[in-house]
């Protein structure tokens, strides 16, 4: 299909390895979220890009988070010597601009840090 | 502190019951989307309203943004199970156009 894709699904790593999660868009798309979610709980923002730039990462929680898009689609989150408490559901999600356009979200990479 | 609160956070209703799912806050919003969100998978938008006082229908779901743009309900008219899943708000601030700010999500149970 032609949805959202994000990889890994699923990445188990070890407290203090970084880690690299994949987002790749809908085609065209200019906009492209970072959310971060807790089981039963609304997505937490944590960035987004209108093409390569980013536009606003106040919701990065420290600076071991970065996150990039540099040819405008495809995005990577970085996440530097992880701990536990990093351990989450991470999302992306992608619209054609943002503002009140509805936002298509991926199936998510799954992080456990053991 | 959240800056949109939904209430209630859990929700199990039997089957062809009515229900309101209630997304409030302090600030206002230049728009408001109500997402459902099944296990497994990514929230998908059911509505966008952005007009003060608005309210959109979906079949058996009401949706309605508050006249100061601060709150927003909605309803559901006899519930089946297929409504089951996680129901989100979110809201654009004037300020920050791409930033889109979630509820904490009401888990809805419609039980058989």
């Amino acid at each position: 299909g032609a949805g959202v894709s994000q990889s890994p699904r699923y990445k188990v790593t070890k407290r203090g390895q970084d880690v690299a999660l994949r987002c790749d868009p809908i085609s065209g798309h200019v906009s492209l979220y970072w959310y971060r979610q807790a089981l039963g709980q609304g997505p937490e923002f944590l960035t987004y890009f209108n093409y390569e730039a980013q536009q606003d990462k106040s919701g990065l929680p420290n600076d071991r988070f970065s996150a990039e898009r540099p040819e405008g689609s495809i995005s990577t989150l970085t996440i530097q010597r992880t701990e536990q408490r990093d351990s989450a559901m991470y999302r992306c999600a992608s619209s054609l601009a943002d503002g009140v356009g509805e936002q298509y979200f991926g199936p998510g990479t799954r992080l456990t840090v053991t | 502190t959240q800056l949109l609160e939904q209430s209630p956070q859990f929700l199990s209703i039997q089957e062809g019951e009515n229900l309101t799912v209630y997304c409030n806050s302090s600030s206002v919003f230049s728009s408001l989307q109500w997402y459902r969100q099944e296990p497994g998978e990514g929230p998908v938008l059911l509505v966008t309203v952005v007009t003060g006082g608005e309210v959109k229908k979906l079949k058996r779901l009401t949706f309605q943004f508050g006249d100061a743009r601060k709150d927003s309900s909605l309803h559901i008219t006899a519930a089946q199970p297929g409504d089951t899943g996680l129901y989100l708000c979110a809201g654009v601030r004037p300020s920050n156009t791409g930033k889109l700010i979630f509820g904490q999500g009401t888990t809805l149970q419609v039980k058989p």
